[in-house]
């Protein structure tokens, strides 16, 4: 099993939809958890860091499920800007090793 | 806001040569990565690195691979030996925390 799995996708939604993403994760990557954003070509950027108890950034809400070993992030109302791949990345112990996984292409169309 | 440089942008070098890609993370950071990208694939962690000595590596880290904070400002990974399969993104990372990552634009290393 892989560390950090995600569906690549596409994705392929209209602008104004509700998008989810889900990232499952092995233990060797169990720590700390965040969903980060690429553009084509560019740096990874951090979108959000990921709690248990589940946290939100304006149309951005990201929740940690570690009996089921999956993270997830939910986009509502998505905007063309929001067209990108999302990372999901783990980190173990000390935040020292950082697992990425290989992304979730999204595209919003207008 | 403070950011992340990296230089250069694009290297590109003859297989065998070495190379030195340079990184100066944001000022009051202490700790830094070293992120490998081949085009179309996941970002690969290469090395961790605090408190002047590297924290992890990965496999992929084997010895052709060094890092060095010569100074206070610059974090620079060398590559000894350059391999064709080392043409790459190289992306440079630094943390507050050890958890959130802040990354440089990458350097683009083409090895012929």
């Amino acid at each position: 099993r892989k560390e950090v799995e995600q569906d690549p996708g596409p994705f392929n939604v209209p602008e104004g939809a509700t998008v989810a993403f889900n990232c499952t994760y092995s233990n060797s990557a169990s720590q700390s958890f965040f969903w980060y954003r690429q553009d084509c070509r560019k740096e990874p950027k951090l979108l959000m860091s990921v709690y248990s108890s589940g946290n939100e950034d304006g149309r951005f809400t990201a929740q940690l499920n570690r009996a089921s070993q999956y993270i997830s992030l939910l986009i509502r109302d998505s905007k063309l800007s929001d067209s990108a791949t999302y990372l999901c990345v783990g980190a173990g112990t000390g935040g020292f090793k950082t697992i990425f996984g290989a992304g979730t292409r999204l595209f919003v169309k207008a | 806001e403070p950011e992340v440089t990296q230089t250069p942008s694009h290297q590109v070098t003859q297989m065998g040569q070495e190379v030195i890609l340079r990184c100066v993370p944001i000022s009051n950071h202490l700790y830094f990565y070293w992120y490998r990208q081949i085009l179309g694939q996941k970002v690969e962690f290469l090395v961790s690195f605090y408190n002047n000595e590297i924290s992890e590596k990965s496999e992929i880290f084997d010895d052709q691979f060094s890092v060095e904070r010569p100074d206070g400002s610059n974090f620079t990974l060398k590559i000894r030996s350059t391999k064709l399969e080392d043409s790459a993104m190289y992306f440079c990372a630094s943390s507050p925390s050890s958890y959130e990552q802040y990354f440089g634009p990458g350097t683009r290393l083409t090895v012929t």
